[in-house]
This record gives structure tokens, sequence and C-alpha cells, in this order.
């Protein structure tokens, strides 16, 4: 079945450090890619998707390349800020599934 | 634009209780909703899924038990609490072409 294989972490990392949390995903088909993201006590929210390969999804200074042909969607930061402290979901959905498939997720923590 | 509430925010419940926890979404018809739960220091476990008024699938065998008695109303229950059913209850809804899923801000639910 779909799975999604990314870093778990916890990472702590200081203010303006470069962050790149890894993912990997197993998959039929052509699935879409996302990376959400969970600030404390809140429900999550898209940082950005990608629907097909080559595709890079950006939002708030982060990136994500689709990259088929080593099956991955690894998220970037040149720069973290301590207001990037979060969990960090990576998930996938096929064409057609009524289901997200997600990561089990990374808690980023950047101190000042 | 699709606002999701959930209700109650926060709920702490004696081992044995009943549970009903309350999502309703605006400003959309039809969508697929679905339930998740993130317990503590884990990941997101998918729950339920509907995709219309009283269509429900489970996802995983448990004790709790969901409904959708109007399009834009999902509840998802229980008869009697476990302590392992505490955690964060996450409602969500599809939306997009590309059906990126749209959260609820969650319940906070701690059994006794």
């Amino acid at each position: 079945g779909d799975s999604v294989t990314q870093m778990e972490g916890p990472v702590t990392l200081s203010e303006e450090a470069f962050l790149t949390i890894n993912c990997t995903y197993t998959a039929t088909g052509y699935p879409s890619l996302f990376w959400y993201v969970q600030y404390p006590g809140e429900g999550l929210q898209l940082l950005l998707k990608a629907t097909k390969a080559d595709d890079k999804g950006s939002n708030k200074g982060f990136e994500a390349t689709y990259r088929k042909e080593t099956t991955s969607f690894h998220l970037e930061k040149g720069s973290v800020q301590v207001s990037d402290s979060a969990v960090y979901f990576c998930a996938l959905r096929r064409i057609g599934s009524e289901k997200l498939v997600f990561g089990k997720g990374m808690k980023l923590t950047v101190n000042p | 634009s699709q606002t999701i509430h959930q209700w109650p925010a926060t709920l702490v419940q004696p081992v044995g209780s009943p549970l009903s926890l309350e999502c309703t979404v605006e400003g959309t018809s039809n969508p697929n909703l679905y339930w998740y739960r993130q317990a503590a220091g884990r990941g997101l476990q998918l729950l339920f899924y509907s995709v219309g008024i009283g269509q429900i699938s489970s996802e995983v065998p448990q004790n709790l038990s969901a409904s959708r008695p109007q399009d834009r109303q999902f509840i998802l229950s229980s008869k009697k609490l476990l302590l392992s059913d505490s955690g964060f209850y996450l409602c969500a809804l599809d939306r997009g072409v590309y059906n990126e899923q749209f959260f609820g801000p969650g319940t906070r639910l701690t059994v006794l």
C-alpha cells in the first residue's frame, strides 16, 4: 500500500540555521505530495504542495521538489526562525483515492 | 471560504463515560469529511471518513463511532471512553482540485 517515510526527530536548531526534513514515499501511479505544519495547540495547515514530477512547491520560505526518480519530497528552508517551531508532516494522495497518507511527523524547535 | 468548527475545544471525561464531538463546516456543500486522532507524541491516525450523509467508512476497529446526520455535520461518539481514547481529535474536509485537506482547530480530549 501507499506509505510515507519521514525524519521523525525531534530536531532542535538555532535561528538562521538551514533546515532539511527528508521525506520519501511509496505509491502506485502519480500521487500529489504535500507538506503540512502544525503549530502548538492547533490543527494542521497546508504548507505547500506539488502535483507532478519536478514541480516545486514553495511557501513562507520553505521549498520542496517532487522527485519521481528518488520518490522524495524533501522540505528545505534556508534560514529558520523561532516562529517555525512546529510539527511538520509529509503526505501523499493518489488521484481517485479518498484518503491522504501521512508520515509520522517531525517536531522542530528553533532556539533564538 | 470554507470554515470548520469543532466543539468543544477541550474536554476532560472519566473512563466509562460517553462522548460526543461535533464538527460542522461552512462554505461548502457535500464535502468529504474526516476524523483523525493524534495521540500525545504520535502521528495522525485516520479514524473515519464520510463521502455523504449517512455514509461512514471506518479505518480502525475501536470503541468509537461516527455519524453524519446532515451534509455539513460530522459527529464522533463513544458509549464508554477508555484511557487510550485521550488525544487531539481533528476534523478535516477535502478542498481544491488536488484534494488537499483542510483541518479544523481540533478538540483536546483527556480521559481520566
